[in-house]
């Protein structure tokens, strides 16, 4: 069975500084990975995206993710925050077929 | 990437009407759509998956005659909430694979809030 750990709720963070939002998974296959993020009343937006390539992504905005079989983690960071980087953010692991598995989201406060 | 267009994003109702929110795949076909509902400050839950040409796949607990979905084209699905009342109020996603990409991640509409007067 597969699952998705987000493990903070919550996170905020001082404009310009690193941000670190972290996800844990279980999977029985060779998974893929996802980060989402959601603005407000919005739909969910690709940020980035492993398939069993380079084990460090890089997505869009900044955002990075490194795949750690080991750690079964897939952690998403930002060398320097934005203001508009404050949103919600979701964790998403996939099989290779129609199921996808959501976290519960982290929501991401960035102080001016 | 691809895009998928949710419409409407707004939707006001009273109770025991129906309201219909279409999900379009704009420059894919979509074989397969899914639609999520989502609670303030909660992740998205899967309500169903909607497979073109034949029945969806409801998820336990989802009232298939309460939201009737419906696939009638490979660019459009369509969630129809019947005789609406206001807990049915809500945040409703669609999302959609690309079969093209290779990859098969999600492309979510803009979503549509529902409320039920």
């Amino acid at each position: 069975a597969q699952s998705v750990t987000q493990l903070d709720s919550h996170v905020s963070v001082s404009e310009g500084t690193p941000v670190l939002l972290r996800c844990n998974y279980s999977s029985s296959y060779s998974p893929s990975l996802f980060w989402y993020v959601q603005h407000p009343n919005k739909g969910l937006q690709l940020l980035l995206k492993y398939t069993s390539a380079a084990t460090l992504v890089k997505g869009i905005n900044g955002f990075e993710a490194e795949f750690k079989k080991s750690e079964t983690s897939f952690h998403l960071t930002k060398p320097s925050a934005h203001m508009s980087d404050a949103a919600e953010y979701f964790c998403v692991v996939s099989d290779s077929g129609n199921q996808f598995y959501f976290g519960t989201g982290t929501s991401l406060t960035v102080i001016p | 990437g691809a895009v998928v267009s949710q419409h409407p994003s707004r939707v006001i109702c009273k109770s025991g009407t129906s309201v219909k929110i279409e999900c379009r795949s704009l420059d894919f076909q979509a074989t397969t759509m899914f639609w999520y509902r989502q609670f303030p400050k909660q992740s998205l839950m899967l309500m169903a998956t909607s497979n073109e040409g034949s029945k969806a796949t409801y998820e336990q607990g989802v009232e298939k005659d309460k939201f009737l979905i419906n696939h009638a084209s490979l660019t459009l699905s369509t969630l129809t909430v019947t005789s609406a009342h206001p807990e049915d109020s809500s945040f409703y996603i669609c999302s959609a694979r690309d079969p093209s990409s290779g990859i098969g991640e999600l492309f979510f509409g803009e979503g549509s809030r529902l409320t039920v007067l």
